[in-house]
């Protein structure tokens, strides 16, 4: 009964580092959503995945990368981390056009810190 | 002008109060309504739904649509410690994957 599944649950980098956030569920959710939350902001969308294969931006792309790897895994990579882009990743799946809540499942998140 | 807009308080209110807690939003395209509940570090979840204009009662928590003045609130009756979190607004237009948020009010209800 795992869900959305993050990895890893902390991290800390130096600026310029790079780092892939990992993300699967188990659910068969065809879209998959990376958010970033900070404080005051509420949950912004990074990029999403309507379906396998499929990637889009969303509001705030910039220094970020996305990989729809398979229908269950997602991941997002920073390629060089920026001080700016330190936050709580969290990752979300849907049946968006099968649910008629548009019920969106999420991750635990990721606390990501760049020095 | 964002397409979501809410109070990020913080609110707090004593237990037994009731809550309203309230979304604006600005695409009249948008059908689909949400409240996700988040604890402190941990993930949002799906409190209810609705859609189109209208209420939606579930236990102690009732949701409500007026898509003519682009208005969204939740109520909370007789309010618990347990309710303390950040309460989310969710859209969604219902012809796409994407979800916008809101920016959360983060409740605190007191003994």
């Amino acid at each position: 009964n795992a869900g959305v599944t993050q990895t890893p649950k902390f991290q800390v980098l130096k600026t310029g580092q790079s780092m892939t956030l990992q993300c699967a569920q188990d659910m068969n959710h065809n879209s998959m959503y990376w958010y970033r939350q900070d404080p005051g902001m509420g949950l912004r969308l990074i990029y999403y995945s309507a379906s396998e294969g499929t990637t889009d931006k969303g509001e705030v792309p910039n220094g970020y990368n996305v990989s729809r790897l398979n229908k269950r895994e997602f991941s997002l990579r920073l390629e060089s981390a920026a001080p700016s882009q330190t936050s709580v990743y969290f990752c979300a799946s849907s049946e968006w056009n099968r649910d008629p809540g548009r019920k969106a499942f999420f991750g635990q998140g990721t606390r990501l810190t760049v020095v | 002008q964002k397409e979501v807009e809410q109070d990020p308080g913080p609110l707090s209110v004593p237990e037994g109060a009731i809550v309203s807690l309230n979304c604006t939003y600005s695409n009249s395209a948008f059908q689909y309504f949400m409240w996700y509940r988040q604890y402190s570090r941990k993930g949002p979840e799906l409190l209810m739904y609705t859609y189109s204009s209208g209420n939606k009662e579930d236990g102690r928590f009732t949701a409500q649509v007026d898509k003519s003045s682009k208005y969204i609130s939740l109520f909370i009756r007789d309010s618990q410690p347990s309710d303390s979190a950040t309460y989310l607004c969710a859209i969604n237009t219902g012809t796409a994957s994407k979800l916008t948020f809101g920016t959360g009010t983060r409740l605190q209800v007191t003994l």
